[in-house]
């Protein structure tokens, strides 16, 4: 069964900081690779994806990720993160069969003004 | 367009109480899940569904149930109300085409 960890649990950050949350995954085939993004009091939201082609791949709000098949990583990253951006971060893959998919912890991040 | 819809935002159980929490989907997606998000733990499934009259169980399915009897709904039952199911709850969609799940806006539960 896949399985994702995001070694960073917490992430305090002052305003123009810049931004980057660990994801790996095991290896499962072919890899389809997601960021949701979780604001206070709000239920998830897509961030950024990745399917194939290009790894590095741009999302909303000037967020990004990098696919390193080598490593099994999907980080993400954000040159300067701002206030907005408190919130709870949560990488995913799909199982093998392709019909739900596998979330990782989480990373709660604050940002301070 | 709503996208998916779930009732009641928030409730309160006593122990051994029952309840159905709600979820319906407007985009005529397929697959349909329910997750439990706990401080920490990221999100577990519960249960899915890849299509009407069809329903699996995910990671932590013990003391849920779940019918899909149209494309639209995914209703997630809990008979004997636990201390352990105080959790917040998600239902999510999706195309079945690469994954890509919508989420509702969750209800939060407590079984005192």
């Amino acid at each position: 069964a896949q399985s994702v960890s995001q070694h960073n649990h917490h992430v305090i950050l002052s305003e123009a900081a810049s931004l980057e949350l660990g994801c790996n995954y095991s290896y499962g085939g072919t890899v389809n690779l997601f960021w949701y993004v979780q604001y206070p009091g709000q239920h998830l939201q897509l961030l950024l994806k990745y399917f194939s082609g290009d790894p590095l791949v741009k999302g909303i709000k000037g967020f990004e990720a990098e696919f390193i098949k080598s490593k099994f990583s999907f980080n993400l990253r954000k040159p300067s993160v701002q206030w907005s951006d408190t919130a709870e971060y949560f990488c995913a893959v799909p199982n093998n069969a392709g019909n739900m998919l596998t979330f990782g912890g989480g990373t709660r991040l604050m940002v301070k003004p | 367009n709503a996208g998916v819809t779930q009732t009641p935002k928030f409730r309160i159980l006593k122990i051994g109480q029952s309840m159905t929490l709600q979820c319906a989907q407007d985009m005529n997606h397929n697959y349909m899940y329910w997750y439990r998000q706990d401080p920490g733990m990221g999100l577990k499934l519960i249960y899915y569904s890849v299509g009407a009259g069809i329903t699996d169980k995910g990671e932590v399915p013990n003391g849920y149930n779940v019918s899909r009897s149209t494309t639209e709904d995914f209703p997630l039952r809990l008979e004997l109300a636990a201390p352990s199911q105080t959790s917040v709850y998600f239902c999510a969609s999706a195309a079945g085409e690469r994954n890509i799940q919508y989420f509702g806006a969750g209800t939060r539960l407590s079984v005192l």
